[in-house]
């Protein structure tokens, strides 16, 4: 079956604008996560959905970053007001359930010029 | 909660050689244990992974083992190709528990044809 997709595959942004990343996880997931990755660096966990909810929002950096989920499915991580140190590669993964085998999108590159 | 360290940070080998990465959890209770393989560019792809019930895992040249006293586990990658060279991470969770699957840094392993 399909796997985790994710959107853009590339992004460039000017710094202080807002970005929207797209993720759409297996069908049947239930859990969802987000990661950052910068160059040559590890996971970096960002948040991680149960369903519609967001029971760890621990990893996010700051009050600029924010991510939803509905209808169980697709994610969307926003960045506002975008820096230079945003710059990485955003994972998406998603499991059956938070507990078991995570399986990882493409990733959305993005740049902050 | 968990805590997964992971080592080395780097490895090179020669093609053909052994490859040994090593890790150890904080959490006794943790009973699941996946590799990732990650490419440059690309997205990290379970490998292999290992349950608290068994102690070794085999899979043609890959190798999982668990030692649940020492809170350890290690991959194996036996006669080593050109196309093995990526980043792996190890990880751990207790399935059934409350909290989401942990990473380690990732190993960096080149083999050298």
């Amino acid at each position: 079956g399909a796997g985790v997709s994710q959107s853009p595959s590339n992004k460039v942004t000017e710094k202080g604008k807002d970005v929207e990343l797209r993720c759409d996880p297996i069908s049947g997931h239930t859990a969802l996560y987000w990661y950052r990755q910068s160059l040559g660096q590890g996971l970096e966990f960002l948040i991680y959905f149960q369903g519609n909810s967001a029971p760890d929002k621990s990893g996010l950096p700051s009050d600029r970053f924010s991510a939803e989920r509905t209808g169980g499915s697709v994610s969307t991580l926003t960045i506002q007001r975008t820096q230079q140190e945003d710059s990485a590669v955003y994972l998406c993964a998603s499991s059956r359930s938070y507990t078991e085998t995570q399986y990882f999108g493409p990733g959305t590159r993005l740049l902050v010029l | 909660g968990e805590n997964v360290e992971q080592h080395p940070s780097t490895l090179s080998v020669q093609e053909g050689d052994s490859a040994v990465i090593k890790c150890t959890y904080s959490d006794s209770a943790s009973n699941y244990f996946p590799w990732y393989k990650q490419e440059l560019g690309k997205r990290p792809q379970l490998i292999i992974d290992i349950r608290s019930n068994v102690g070794e895992k085999k899979d043609q040249r890959i190798a999982v083992t668990l030692n649940k006293t020492a809170k350890h586990f290690s991959l194996h990658i036996t006669e080593t190709q050109p196309e093995d060279s990526a980043v792996y991470f190890c990880a751990a969770i207790y399935q059934g528990g409350s909290e989401k699957l942990v990473f380690g840094k990732g190993t960096k392993l080149t083999v050298n044809p």
